[in-house]
């Protein structure tokens, strides 16, 4: 089974904070790469993805950062809220087909 | 618009008993998942569907079974349920494989 490796396991940050996590895979037959964010008792719910054809992709205050040469992709979230807490997923398909889930970021955001 | 419902939202089973997570979704997407959520373990495939009719095993398959009749309908079968099966179990659905739309769970207790 093709392994997707995700980091920190938790984090902690400050209200107004810059929040980081970063995903790693194995197989390079990806094109895309998204993020979810599952709040406690709800379904995980896609916050952001990209494709290898860029190395960044912004929306608000969530940016997807690539690397192909490293086979990485990290998250940050900028001026982290409160609000922001959540369990986040990167995800990658291996051999271009199902999904692999990454174990999960646990963040808090301290007011 | 109600996007993935799953049903029932909360269950607790004996050991040896049988049921069935229904999963339905309106955005007559092609592709359905069933995944199980455990923690420190991410979200781990058990079945997947890409179209009426078709079902395939996906990374942790053994004592489920799956039906895929109607394109908006994926059903998840235990047959004779474990502790081990003691989980919270999310429905997907996805139009081309990428972004998942994910259900609000099914939190199931095998005692």
């Amino acid at each position: 089974q093709q392994q997707v490796k995700q980091s920190p396991q938790s984090l902690i940050v400050q209200k107004g904070g810059i929040s980081i996590i970063n995903c790693a895979y194995e197989n390079t037959a990806f094109d895309y790469f998204p993020w979810y964010q599952q709040f406690p008792g709800k379904g995980p719910a896609l916050l952001i993805a990209i494709r290898p054809d860029v190395s960044e992709k912004k929306e608000g205050r969530f940016t997807i950062s690539f690397n192909k040469s490293a086979k990485q992709f990290s998250l940050h979230i900028m001026d982290s809220q409160p609000g922001d807490s959540a369990t986040y997923f990167c995800a990658a398909p291996p051999h271009g087909q199902n999904f692999v889930f990454g174990p999960g970021t646990r963040l808090s955001v301290l007011p | 618009n109600a996007g993935v419902t799953q049903t029932p939202k909360f269950r607790v089973l004996k050991t040896g008993q049988s049921m069935t997570l229904l999963c339905a979704q309106d955005m007559n997407h092609e592709y359905m998942y069933w995944y199980r959520q455990d923690p420190g373990m991410g979200l781990r495939l058990i079945h997947y569907s890409v179209g009426e009719g078709t079902t395939a095993k996906g990374e942790v398959p053994d004592g489920y079974n799956v039906s895929r009749l109607k394109k908006q309908n994926f059903l998840l079968g235990l047959e004779s349920a474990a502790p081990s099966q003691t989980s919270v179990y999310f429905c997907a659905s996805s139009y081309e494989g990428n972004g998942y739309t994910f259900g609000s769970g099914t939190r199931l207790t095998v005692v």
